[in-house]
């Protein structure tokens, strides 16, 4: 089972928006809203859950981030950038053919 | 509030069993949820382990199944991983995590994770 695909790399302006994608396969990302978005502020440092099945915040996420999906590729975009969203984000997603979670490789967000 | 705290040593030799303990303190175990443990070798990407269900249900990672072991203590709170066979590529900080219910593939809470060395 492969990692999700996501870009290594965005970046964006204070106050801009910026959307991260995630992209798999009808065997995951696409067969369930079962996609979840990480933000870790530092390798080493526990991820924080920021949305979970596509488009869902826990409580206490700011509505700045949100979710979606379309097909195999699932997206997380967060508006009104601000410098503390500076972070590594990684995309998950439940995968039926083993019966287990698989995670993107991660994608590094720099506000400029 | 539901914290999670891993402890196990933080340097195994290469062949050797590395086996960590998590402690849930805040919520019982038994109460339901999936536990799970989670890697991060440095500098990548987050690998799910696997999962255990109070009841003892098991799934894991088929990249790894053959060498890890997940089991849960209900008397003392808390569940563990054994991986036997490790190699330097798993050197990783292991995380410890519940699951956000019981369908779910989402991880809210998380144990600030421990470095786990491999080398002789």
């Amino acid at each position: 089972q492969s990692a999700l695909t996501q870009p290594a790399s965005v970046s964006g302006s204070p106050g801009q928006s910026i959307t991260i994608s995630c992209t798999g396969t009808s065997s995951d990302v696409g067969s369930y809203n079962l996609v979840s978005w990480y933000q870790q502020q530092h390798p080493g440092k526990a991820p924080k859950l920021m949305i979970y099945e596509v488009s869902k915040r826990p409580l206490g996420v700011s509505n700045r981030f949100s979710g979606s999906k379309s097909g195999n590729t699932a997206s997380l975009t967060i508006s009104g950038l601000q410098a503390e969203d500076e972070a590594n984000y990684y995309c998950s997603s439940y995968a039926l053919s083993s019966n287990f979670v698989i995670f993107g490789g991660g994608t590094k967000l720099t506000v400029l | 509030q539901v914290q999670l705290q891993e402890s196990g040593p933080g340097l195994v030799k290469p062949s050797e069993t590395l086996s960590l303990t998590c402690a849930v303190s805040g919520y019982s175990i038994s109460g339901g949820y999936y536990w799970g443990w989670i890697r991060q070798p440095p500098g990548k990407r987050l690998e799910w382990i696997g999962s255990i269900y109070h009841s003892g249900i098991t799934y894991y990672n088929p990249s790894l199944k053959s060498r890890v072991t997940i089991s849960v203590d209900t008397s003392k709170n808390h569940f563990s991983l054994k991986l036997s066979s490790v190699t330097a590529a798993d050197t990783a900080v292991y995380y410890c995590a519940r699951n956000m219910g019981a369908d779910s593939s989402a991880y809210p809470y998380w144990g600030q994770g421990t470095l786990v060395t491999v080398s002789s």
